[in-house]
């Protein structure tokens, strides 16, 4: 079956650091990969997607890259502000047609000032 | 535009007892999905109805029903809750049309159960 691993957080970071999340998969045929975004008391939020190998995803100064390669798709932004503090979900589609994610357990990510 | 709601914000109830959760969206969307999410454990998706009259098993179904009432409400009811099911439960839409390779999927608020 598909599976997402995720780094374990949480992560801490000063703020203008420069972050990593690392995301691998396991899925059969060419799944299209996502992150989406949590913020303390709120739903998810797609923060960006690819859906074929070597796309980048690019979004909010957030990016990451299918590499079907290593099955990864690491989430790395340049410099991250206290705004981003958040809890980090990868998640994959199998493209079946009914658009159903299997996701990661999550990263949580503290920015401090 | 409200998007995804879902109601109710929190809810606590005791072992044995029924409730059923509720789901709108107001997008035109296709598809409907519960999920719930523990500490440690992502977000496990529940059933989700891929169209208006049908629904299907996600990966953890045991303890849970649903209803696609309409296209626009999807609920999902516990019979007899147990503490194992107190979580936070995740409504989500998205328009997967005919043919589509994924579609983003758009998140409610969220339920928070306590089961005593």
């Amino acid at each position: 079956g598909n599976s997402v691993t995720q780094m374990e957080g949480p992560v801490t970071l000063s703020e203008e650091a420069f972050l990593t999340i690392n995301c691998t998969y396991t899925a059969t045929g060419y799944p299209s990969l996502f992150w989406y975004v949590q913020y303390p008391g709120e739903g998810l939020q797609l923060l960006l997607k690819a859906t074929k190998a070597d796309d980048k995803g690019s979004n909010k100064g957030f990016e990451a890259t299918y590499r079907k390669e290593t099955t990864s798709f690491h989430l790395e932004k340049g410099s991250v502000q206290v705004s981003d503090s958040a809890v980090y979900f990868c998640a994959l589609s199998d493209n079946s047609g009914y658009s159903t994610l299997t996701f990661g357990k999550g990263t949580m990510l503290l920015v401090s000032p | 535009n409200a998007g995804v709601t879902q109601t109710p914000k929190f809810q606590v109830l005791k072992t044995g007892q029924s409730m059923t959760l509720q789901c709108a969206q107001d997008m035109n969307h296709n598809s409907m999905y519960w999920y719930r999410q523990d500490p440690g454990m992502g977000l496990r998706l529940i059933y989700y109805s891929a169209s208006e009259g049908t629904t299907d098993k996600g990966e953890v179904p045991n303890g849970y029903n649903v209803s696609r009432l309409n296209k626009r409400e999807f609920s999902l009811r516990l019979e007899s809750a147990a503490p194992s099911q107190t979580s936070v439960y995740f409504c989500a839409s998205s328009e997967v049309g005919q043919g589509a390779m994924w579609s983003e999927q758009f998140f409610g608020p969220g339920t928070r159960l306590t089961v005593l």
